[in-house]
């Protein structure tokens, strides 16, 4: 089934630095959210993105869409150790209702 | 506000077994999704509830069911059980439902099989 792929699949970075994921998908959508796990916990809501938007903030969070590439990307800035985690995108498919659709996730660890 | 509220946390089943696992949803909430994440599948949906009834299925054999009561709280089952049913259950709560709404997720159910 059609699915958001993230990249990288795992990430290592310093505190203080910038931290970006990339998510690609397959067909056209409704709109695309990222979400953050905690280590094997629940997911977290971080941004929605609509397939009209081309760009969102929340804080530390910058996220773009082009929808002509079927992509999108996170940027976290001035990241920190408490932003280790894993970060999924997950994109509602056009016409859908209520169905998630996750990627496989990027692992991003932030060094003290 | 409460979030959503998943029980129990964790728990060991037997192979062959079944097993009901329940979610709370944020109070007002009326569409409650199943998600299952494996290490190897990574997260998958299950099945959504919207006012008592099944709208949404995911590709997941007749073994795996749910339901909705009248109060939004939903449960989901498992019946006889196999070791690859070993996952996180995630359950997740919204307002409506479908397009552009923001999903609040519980902590999870934590299920292995042996």
């Amino acid at each position: 089934s059609q699915q958001g792929e993230e990249d990288p699949q795992a990430l290592s970075i310093q505190e203080g630095e910038n931290a970006t994921m990339n998510c690609s998908y397959k067909t056209s959508i409704n709109n695309l959210q990222w979400y953050r796990q905690n280590s094997g916990r629940g997911l977290v809501h971080l941004i929605l993105i609509r397939s009209n938007e081309r760009e969102k903030h929340s804080g530390r969070l910058r996220v773009t869409l082009d929808t002509s590439k079927k992509s999108s990307s996170l940027l976290i800035t001035a990241s920190r150790a408490a932003d280790t985690a894993s970060y999924f995108c997950a994109t509602v498919l056009g016409g859908s209702q209520g169905n998630l659709i996750f990627g496989k996730g990027t692992k991003l660890s932030v060094k003290p | 506000k409460a979030g959503v509220t998943q029980t129990p946390r964790y728990l060991i089943k037997t192979r062959g077994q079944q097993v009901t696992l329940s979610c709370s949803p944020i109070s007002g909430h009326r569409s409650v999704s199943w998600y299952q994440q494996t290490p190897g599948q990574g997260l998958q949906f299950l099945f959504e509830y919207f006012s008592e009834t099944q709208r949404n299925k995911g590709n997941f054999p007749g073994r795996f069911s749910g339901r909705q009561f009248s109060n939004s709280r939903s449960e989901m089952n498992v019946s006889t059980l196999e070791l690859g049913d070993s996952a996180l259950y995630l359950c997740a709560s919204s307002f409506t439902g479908g397009m552009g709404t923001e999903a609040f997720f519980g902590q999870g159910t934590r299920l292995t099989v042996v």
